[in-house]
């Protein structure tokens, strides 16, 4: 129980495009999703908190009109890079919780992004 | 501000060389401290949670414990398929379930 999937797995865009990522939730519903980021080497940086129904809630730093964040149902997630640039390159996570009474979240196998 | 700091960095063992990762925090009341496997190019894989001083977690080679500053995963006995990046995170009891990370540490373990 408890898997995330996320699609694509790796993605090449140009520089100025747009690419969606998708986070979907295939046991369980997920009110709540999350969406981080990984450079090499470092760890995982929460960018945003997204919230089936409603807003997405996005952490100091992170631009909300570049990465948009649609959560349209209890089992999926989709985050935008709009106006993809080179340094927007980087390890999409996205992240679950699985039922109210658990605190502990599952993550999916990531999406490697490259603008080139 | 949370904060988690993991070391070390990176540890190579012998196949069957028992060792202790350490996870040192700060949060502002802790809800919970989770710990994560990382294998290169993939999600994390959760492995544990712990929720208050002096609790313990076992699962196959690893166990994981907390103090009020610290968290260890102590690995006995290691395979090299236990070899991996080890993510420690927390999440405070105010506000969201926002996890924060550590760097965490890259274990080698060598046949």
């Amino acid at each position: 129980g408890a898997v995330v999937s996320q699609h694509p797995s790796r993605v090449i865009c140009k520089s100025g495009t747009s690419v969606k990522i998708e986070c979907r939730s295939l046991d369980f519903q997920a009110t709540t999703m999350f969406w981080y980021r990984q450079f090499p080497k470092q760890s995982l940086m929460l960018m945003a908190t997204s919230n089936e129904g409603s807003k997405a809630t996005y952490e100091q730093g992170v631009e909300k009109d570049k990465f948009l964040i649609n959560h349209a149902s209890l089992t999926l997630s989709t985050l935008t890079v709009t106006s993809a640039h080179p340094e927007d390159s980087s390890f999409y996570i996205c992240s679950a919780i699985p039922g109210q009474n658990s605190y502990e979240q599952y993550f999916g196998p990531g999406t490697r992004l490259t603008v080139t | 501000e949370d904060q988690v700091t993991q070391s070390p960095e990176a540890l190579r063992l012998q196949e069957g060389e028992s060792s202790s990762l350490n996870c040192s925090y700060t949060v502002s009341g802790l809800r919970g401290l989770f710990w994560y496997r990382q294998d290169p190019g993939k999600g994390p894989e959760f492995l544990f949670t712990l929720y208050s001083a002096g609790e313990e977690k076992e699962k196959e080679r690893l166990k994981a414990t907390l103090t009020k500053k610290e968290s260890f995963l102590h690995i006995t006995a290691p395979k090299p398929e236990d070899s991996a990046t080890y993510l420690c995170a927390v999440q405070a009891s105010f506000g969201n379930e926002k996890l924060t990370f550590g760097t965490g540490t890259r274990l080698t373990i060598i046949p």
